[in-house]
């Protein structure tokens, strides 16, 4: 079975600019979760889907925003970016309704803000 | 709110020799505790896991983690480590109703030959 891919796997960018990264999850996983992870806040959870819907959202500003299609593959958007959105954004799949289920992630996406 | 707290941000071992990572947590409902370890420029990846039952858990690696409920603590251990272990070790707690996890802070183990 194929693991979770995250595109691009490096990207720059420019203050205020925006950015869109994209994460397949696991053949037959239907739902997916972002994380943010930096060096001074740490892994921070984003947002999560399930089935085209979005659950659960973390406390980020409305900048950042997502989205997940038929396929479960999901995409994050940050609009107007700003330096400390630099970040590795990681995103797990998961793979059923269970709460408890462990969360695989994927390889993430390193995101340099200038 | 859940949180976890990783006492150590990090630890320095040399080869062969035991190690401990500790991690506390506070959750006011029932808790699934998780290890996962991070190497350099990749993803997490899962160690091991406690859901219920045993409160002793292990990985296919020779690392093990003990659910501590009277002293809300998940450490993890490994009697022999080896050069490749180096790696940043996450604890985290995940919150059922979010299906959300929460990390602690995470602890860099150096091992050096």
């Amino acid at each position: 079975k194929a693991g979770v891919t995250q595109t691009p796997r490096y990207l720059i960018k420019t203050r205020g600019q925006q950015v869109t990264l994209s994460c397949s999850p696991i053949s037959g996983h239907r739902s997916v979760s972002w994380y943010q992870q930096t060096p001074g806040q740490g892994l921070q959870f984003l947002f999560e889907y399930f089935s085209e819907t979005q659950r659960n959202k973390g406390n980020f500003p409305g900048r950042f925003s997502g989205r997940q299609f038929s396929n479960s593959r999901s995409e994050m958007n940050v609009s107007t970016l700003e330096l400390g959105d630099s970040a590795l954004y990681l995103c797990a799949s998961i793979p059923g309704l269970a709460g408890y289920n462990e969360q695989f992630f994927g390889p993430g996406t390193r995101l340099t803000v200038l | 709110a859940q949180s976890v707290t990783q006492l150590d941000s990090q630890v320095p071992v040399f080869e062969e020799a035991p190690v401990e990572l500790r991690c506390n947590y506070s959750s006011s409902v029932s808790v699934y505790l998780f290890w996962y370890v991070q190497y350099p420029n990749q993803g997490l990846q899962l160690l091991l896991k406690y859901l219920s039952g045993s409160t002793l858990v292990e990985s296919i690696n020779g690392f093990e983690a003990e659910f501590n409920k009277s002293q809300t603590s998940f450490h993890l251990r490994k009697p022999s480590v080896h050069i490749s272990d180096t790696a940043e070790y996450f604890c985290a707690v995940l919150d059922t109703g979010r299906r959300a996890l929460t990390f602690g802070s995470g602890t860099r183990l150096q091992v050096q030959p």
